[in-house]
């Protein structure tokens, strides 16, 4: 079965500062990869995906993630966080033919300061 | 406007009292899900439904039950609700099978069981 890792549980930066969030995920085959966004109070939303193709993936308010099929990792990152960004961030993946299930992984809680 | 819906959304209950947390989306996808959430575990899948009469144990199916009378509707029902069952409860949709990884989540359910 597959398994997702967030290996940073909190993270606080500065406005301004750069982003990047560990994803990895256990799985030989062929993935589709998500980020999700939860910000306070709110349901998750979906930040972006990659199916194939381009490996560097562009989604919503400046993010975009890079898959590294070889180091089996979906990171997401941004070049200069907002306030407005914090919020907890989810990576997830399906196996294509494996039923399709999406799982999660443990989240990661990002707050940016002023 | 496309959503899915949930209620209620905060319950306090007492062990043993059965209750049913509804769900329903308007954007007729075949595909339906619920997850609960919980700190430092993410979000894990408790049953999902790729069409009418179709259910399936995702994770963590122990002490619920789900049902797909209809399209739109998919209902979690706790027949003897536990403390441990003390979560955040979300549902979700997607248009079908090959787009469960795309996902549209409800506001959640806040529950708590004394």
């Amino acid at each position: 079965a597959q398994s997702v890792s967030q290996h940073n549980h909190h993270v606080i930066l500065s406005e301004a500062a750069s982003l990047e969030l560990g994803c990895n995920y256990s799985y030989g085959g062929t993935v589709n990869l998500f980020w999700y966004v939860q910000y306070p109070g709110q349901h998750l939303q979906l930040l972006l995906k990659y199916f194939s193709g381009d490996p560097l993936v562009k989604g919503i308010k400046g993010f975009e993630a890079e898959f590294i099929k070889s180091k089996f990792s979906f990171n997401l990152r941004k070049p200069s966080v907002q306030w407005s960004d914090t919020a907890e961030y989810f990576c997830a993946v399906t196996i294509t033919g494996g039923g399709n299930k999406l799982t999660f992984g443990t989240g990661t809680q990002l707050k940016v300061e002023l | 406007e496309a959503q899915v819906t949930q209620n209620p959304r905060y319950l306090i209950t007492v062990t043993g009292k059965k209750l049913t947390v509804t769900c329903s989306q308007n954007m007729n996808h075949e595909y339906m899900s619920w997850y609960r959430q919980d700190p430092g575990l993410g979000l894990r899948q408790i049953y999902y439904s790729m069409n009418v009469e179709v259910t399936d144990k995702g994770d963590v199916p122990e002490g619920y039950k789900v049902s797909r009378k209809e399209k739109r509707n998919f209902p979690l029902i706790l027949e003897s609700p536990s403390p441990n069952q003390t979560s955040l409860y979300f549902c979700a949709s997607s248009l079908d099978r090959s787009t469960t990884g795309e996902l549209f989540f409800g506001e959640g359910s806040r529950l708590t069981v004394l």
